[in-house]
């Protein structure tokens, strides 16, 4: 397809487990974004990649988080040990950007994860 | 630090009518702006960007948005609502010196009754 593609478009998980979410960008863009989203709220930023580089990873909560992109095209967010707070919509974007362009960036649909 | 403020969590208009949906942000640096808007189970789609230029852009579905660089405001407007533009709206920044990372306010749900 043409867009950003995210699977699975839900996840159930108990507290405690481990879940993988990917991401496909848009073929060709160079940056891609995760950022999550709770209800009511904006989107909060995650980790920044440029090609097969986390150029920003500051939004990461805590160690349990953590993102690949080895190829410099599909990403996968990675949650270990999961926790009820984890509970939120994790959106992944793309750009064909450089570090400090206007390029906006296209947004996937999102993983609706719910540990319970 | 970069933040970003909406400070209507919603505003509802009556369909034919002007409507605005503020926004003001802070950035160290020179900033790009953009507005997002989130349709019910939908992803977010992309309106329009300011970066640099004429202070006014026009973007999707004949929406707009006015960068003011004294008051740090990037307001959205649209001269004649519809009933089919009832959505969550975000507003974005990012520093132009700090990297692709896209800061976004906490939205606005914009309503539209006929």
């Amino acid at each position: 397809g043409a867009g950003v593609s995210q699977t699975p478009s839900n996840k159930v998980t108990e507290k405690g487990k481990y879940v993988e979410l990917r991401c496909d960008p848009i073929s060709g863009h160079t940056a891609l974004y995760w950022y999550r989203q709770s209800l009511g709220q904006g989107p909060e930023f995650l980790i920044y990649f440029q090609g097969t580089g986390a150029a920003d990873d500051s939004g990461l909560p805590n160690d349990r988080f953590f993102a690949v992109r080895p190829e410099g095209s599909v990403s996968t967010l990675k949650i270990q040990r999961t926790e009820r707070g984890d509970s939120a919509v994790y959106l992944c974007a793309s750009s064909f950007d450089r570090a400090g362009s206007g390029t906006e960036a296209f947004f996937g649909q999102g993983t609706r994860l719910t540990v319970v | 630090a970069q933040s970003v403020a909406q400070p209507e969590d919603q505003v509802n208009v009556a369909e034919g009518n002007p409507l605005t949906v503020k926004c003001t942000y802070s950035v160290s640096g020179n900033p790009y702006l953009f507005w997002y808007v989130q349709y019910p189970n939908r992803g977010l789609q992309f309106l329009l960007k300011y970066i640099t230029g004429d202070n006014l852009v026009k973007g999707s579905y004949g929406f707009e948005a006015e960068f003011n660089k004294s008051q740090t405001s990037f307001h959205l407007k649209k001269p004649s609502a519809l009933v089919s533009d009832s959505a969550l709206y975000f507003c974005a920044v990012r520093d132009k010196n700090q990297g692709g990372k896209l800061i976004f306010g906490q939205g606005t749900e914009l309503s539209v009754k006929p």
